[in-house]
């Protein structure tokens, strides 16, 4: 089945620095969804941008969504140890009525 | 609020023992819950959901099943676990099909 892949699967930064991650997907969907997830814990929710949406922000989170190359990208500003996760990007394709997970990227911050 | 539950957090079984895995949702009726397995530094496999009582849908043929006895309890059991079963699992509700799912805590299982 289709699955969002993230890019990079790993990304080491600098605190402070700006963290960014793509999401690439293969068919039509309703909304786009990112998540993060602390090592050993569960997912918790980041943002949902819909189809007809360009972009979105939610405080240091700024997603894009560019439904012309299938593509999205997370952008984490002004970055913090505790931003230290796996970032997974969620497809909702049409037609299929589920959240289809990415294999996720795996993000550090050094401080 | 709305908060999810489930247990054990950590669970060793031998190969070929049951398992019962339980997760149950407060402050929220009729979600839609499911079940999904994390192996270790990989994405989440979707194993089963269900939009009401008694109504399952699995994704992936295995040797688990998942049942709901009441609205707000999701049940994945096994009759003999494989090596193969060890991973993460999680439980998740959302409101609707498309909308945001929240996630419990996980269990961890190591079947040895």
């Amino acid at each position: 089945s289709q699955q969002g892949e993230e890019d990079p699967q790993a990304l080491s930064i600098q605190e402070g620095e700006n963290a960014t991650m793509n999401c690439s997907y293969k068919t039509s969907i309703n909304n786009l969804q990112w998540y993060r997830q602390n090592s050993g814990r569960g997912l918790v929710h980041l943002i949902l941008i819909r189809s007809n949406e360009r972009e979105k922000h939610s405080g240091r989170l700024r997603v894009t969504l560019d439904t012309s190359k299938k593509s999205s990208s997370l952008l984490i500003t002004a970055s913090r140890a505790a931003d230290t996760a796996s970032y997974f990007c969620a497809t909702d394709e049409v037609g299929n009525e589920k959240l289809t997970f990415g294999t996720g990227t795996r993000l550090t911050i050094i401080p | 609020s709305q908060t999810i539950h489930q247990w054990p957090a950590t669970l060793v079984q031998p190969v070929g023992s049951p398992l019962s895995l339980e997760c149950t949702v407060e402050g929220t009726s009729n979600p839609n819950l499911y079940w999904y397995r994390q192996a270790a530094g990989r994405g989440l496999q979707l194993l089963f959901y269900s939009v009401g009582i008694g109504q399952i849908s699995s994704e992936v043929p295995q040797n688990l099943s998942a049942s709901r006895p009441q609205d707000r309890q999701f049940i994945l059991s096994s009759k003999k676990l494989l090596l193969s079963d060890s991973g993460f699992y999680l439980c998740a509700w959302s409101e609707g099909r498309r909308e945001t799912q929240y996630f419990g805590p996980g269990t961890r299982l190591l079947v040895l």
